[in-house]
């Protein structure tokens, strides 16, 4: 059974910092990983998807990449501002087909 | 604007009450998806539908119930026989398998 772990559970930085946020899962035979963010009370948005065939994708301060065979995902953020404190979740569609999560990071950046 | 509509955004249900938390879907997704969320616990998958009048149940369906009945469409039923409803309710939706989810805003229950 595919399982999806994210360490540390939180993370308290000051305001500028590069942040690198970790996934990893233990079932390597994924088809994609994407990455979501959730602020309190809301729903989930996405903030990257990377397919299996892919090593990494990029979104303005945002980079995701993927490394299937060491069954790992890093979500690295740039110059980190006040309005990135969130939660983080890293979810895999796999075997299953269907999305398995992790239980999220909980970021704070302070201004 | 396309996107996933959940309601109500609260909810609040007395013991032995069933309750039907709706969603909505207007991306043409064919997927469509409950989670539950606890705190201090990940996303877990209640039921899933991939196509209209067929859905299959996911990792913690006991005390849950759906339907399918218009691709637009897909209501969650929380029954008397859910003995720990309280929790975050997430619908989600994808274009088929695998492709990219889209999560509504979520509907919060209570139990009373």
């Amino acid at each position: 059974k595919q399982e999806v772990t994210q360490i540390p559970a939180a993370l308290s930085v000051p305001e500028g910092e590069n942040l690198v946020l970790n996934c990893s899962f233990t079932d390597s035979a994924i088809y994609n990983l994407q990455w979501f963010r959730q602020d309190p009370g809301k729903g989930l948005t996405s903030l990257l998807l990377i397919q299996s065939s892919q090593r990494e994708q990029t979104s303005g301060r945002l980079n995701a990449s993927l490394d299937k065979s060491s069954g790992r995902s890093t979500l690295y953020i740039a110059a980190s501002q006040p309005g990135d404190s969130a939660t983080y979740l890293c979810a895999v569609i796999g075997g299953s087909e269907k999305l398995v999560f992790g239980k999220g990071m909980k970021l704070t950046v302070n201004p | 604007d396309g996107g996933i509509t959940q309601s109500p955004k609260y909810l609040f249900r007395k013991e032995g009450q069933n309750v039907t938390l709706s969603c909505e879907q207007n991306l043409n997704h064919d997927a469509m998806y409950w989670y539950r969320q606890d705190p201090g616990q990940g996303l877990r998958l209640i039921y899933y539908s991939q196509i209209v009048n067929d859905f299959q149940k996911g990792d913690i369906a006991e005390g849950y119930s759906v339907s399918r009945e218009k691709k637009e469409s897909f209501p969650l039923t929380v029954t008397s026989a859910q003995k720990n409803p309280t929790a975050f309710y997430l619908c989600a939706s994808s274009l088929r398998d695998r492709a990219s989810y889209t999560f509504g805003s979520g509907t919060r229950l209570t139990v009373v």
